[in-house]
């Protein structure tokens, strides 16, 4: 099956600055890459929508300053966290969408801002 | 609006049969995936259903009917491997995926 790797698995930083999460499919050429938030016990979060190329599509409430997202590559997106606060502390997920409509996910970033 | 129903915690016995139901209102639809998501882990696909009728996968299973709006996961011969949540998606008009809460699935001996 296709495979999403994500990187890096855990990351604690510092409130007030920036982090990188990068999310990668392996073995197929993603146009569209996903980004989810999730919550302790909650279901996923659909952060934004990131096209190949093109501006990232952000959901109702997710401010796009703070997430910034680049998909730079068919192949890369990018999720950057600026001026981290310790309420941006989560579990993030991206996923890769094939030519077929199926979504992989990657193994997820635990971030904790402290 | 977009709706993804799935009951919120489910109960089994090792070794037994247990189906997760979902029901679903979405503008449009292509398709209805199933997840499986171990605490603190990403989901991972187990299955795709685009057509009415079941398909099987191994001990799992996944039934849709479009014309009810209603699918169903069904997991034979349980492990306790199988304790998870189970998420079910809708694939809208848009080919984007709208998720249901997710179904707490707990295995006891």
């Amino acid at each position: 099956g296709a495979v999403v790797s994500q990187h890096p698995s855990r990351v604690i930083c510092k409130s007030g600055t920036s982090v990188k999460i990068e999310c990668r499919s392996l073995d197929f050429q993603a146009t569209t890459m996903f980004w989810y938030r999730q919550f302790p016990k909650k279901s996923l979060m659909l952060m934004a929508t990131s096209n190949e190329g093109s501006k990232a599509t952000y959901e109702q409430g997710v401010e796009k300053d703070k997430f910034l997202i680049n998909h730079a590559s068919l192949t890369l997106s990018t999720l950057t966290v600026t001026s981290a606060h310790p309420e941006d502390s989560s579990f993030y997920i991206c996923s890769a969408r094939t030519s077929d409509y199926e979504q992989y996910f990657g193994p997820g970033t635990r971030l904790t801002v402290t | 609006g977009q709706n993804i129903d799935q009951p919120t915690e489910m109960t089994a016995t090792e070794g037994a049969i247990v189906q997760i139901n979902c029901t679903y209102q979405t503008s449009g639809f292509n398709g209805l995936f199933w997840y499986q998501q171990h605490a603190g882990e990403a989901p991972t696909f187990l299955s795709y259903n685009v057509l009415d009728g079941l398909e099987e996968k191994g001990r799992f299973s996944s039934f849709l009917s479009r014309s009810k709006g209603y699918s169903y996961l069904l997991l034979k011969e349980l492990q306790m491997k199988d304790s998870a949540s189970y998420l079910c998606a809708v694939m809208d008009s848009n080919y984007q995926l709208i998720w249901g809460a997710g179904t707490k699935l707990i295995i006891k001996p």
